[in-house]
């Protein structure tokens, strides 16, 4: 069984469409993260949550704004995405807000960009 | 930053040989280190991990090992099986939590 609960499953937008993807974990995890996936290539983190803080930003762009409303919850607001940002985002989370902690992936969001 | 090689990137063996995967990491600050396996359109499945603290662990038919003074470490499959079939990531981590992945092997074992 999947642990980390990602929705939607896949996502077709347009570029000027608003969206967001939505993570969810109920292990008591105090970290969460997004990567992005392409195809044929390893998991690219972008965004770190630290104990519901911001505590890493991999310089990705403003059109994607991630927010953790509490421990558990965690979402990737989308806005005016280009074509080449299509891919599988990956929600993770872990034990600890540090490092060294085993991080479990969600099934991912599949989102295409037309 | 942390920079991750990994290698070979396609792995062809005959069910039941072992199969071995090579990595090395340029941080010196790096103290966690996890294997990843993902099938084909399934999330990353951590299968072992080990800290700077230890050379060998091993878990079944996995081991990895690790040198940290060449800055190195791998991961060893015994008595592979078709179900071993998957991309295969070695990723590593500091104490910022910010993982860094390999770019990944591709294992096919042959029935």
């Amino acid at each position: 069984d999947t642990e980390v609960t990602q929705t939607p499953k896949h996502l077709v937008m347009g570029m000027t469409n608003k969206k967001s993807l939505k993570c969810e974990q109920h292990m008591g995890h105090r970290a969460m993260y997004w990567y992005k996936q392409k195809a044929k290539k390893p998991p690219e983190l972008m965004f770190v949550y630290s104990y519901e803080k911001l505590s890493i930003n991999e310089s990705v762009p403003s059109r994607f704004s991630p927010e953790c409303p509490n421990s558990s919850l965690l979402n990737l607001h989308l806005h005016a995405l280009q074509p080449e940002d299509s891919a599988l985002y990956l929600c993770a989370s872990s034990q600890g807000g540090g490092g060294g902690w085993p991080q479990h992936f969600g099934d991912g969001t599949r989102l295409s960009i037309l | 930053g942390e920079n991750v090689e990994q290698h070979p990137s396609t792995l062809s063996v005959q069910e039941g040989d072992s199969a071995v995967i090579k990595c090395t990491y340029s941080d010196s600050a790096s103290n966690y280190f996890p294997w990843y396996k993902q099938e084909l359109g399934k999330r990353p499945q951590l299968i072992i991990d080990i800290r700077s603290n230890v050379g060998e662990k091993k878990d079944q038919r996995i081991a990895v090992t690790l040198n940290k003074t060449a800055k190195h470490f791998s991961l060893h499959i015994t008595e592979t099986q078709p179900e071993d079939s998957a991309v295969y990531f070695c990723a590593a981590s500091r104490s910022r939590n910010d993982m860094r992945f390999g770019a990944g092997t591709r294992l096919t074992v042959k029935p």
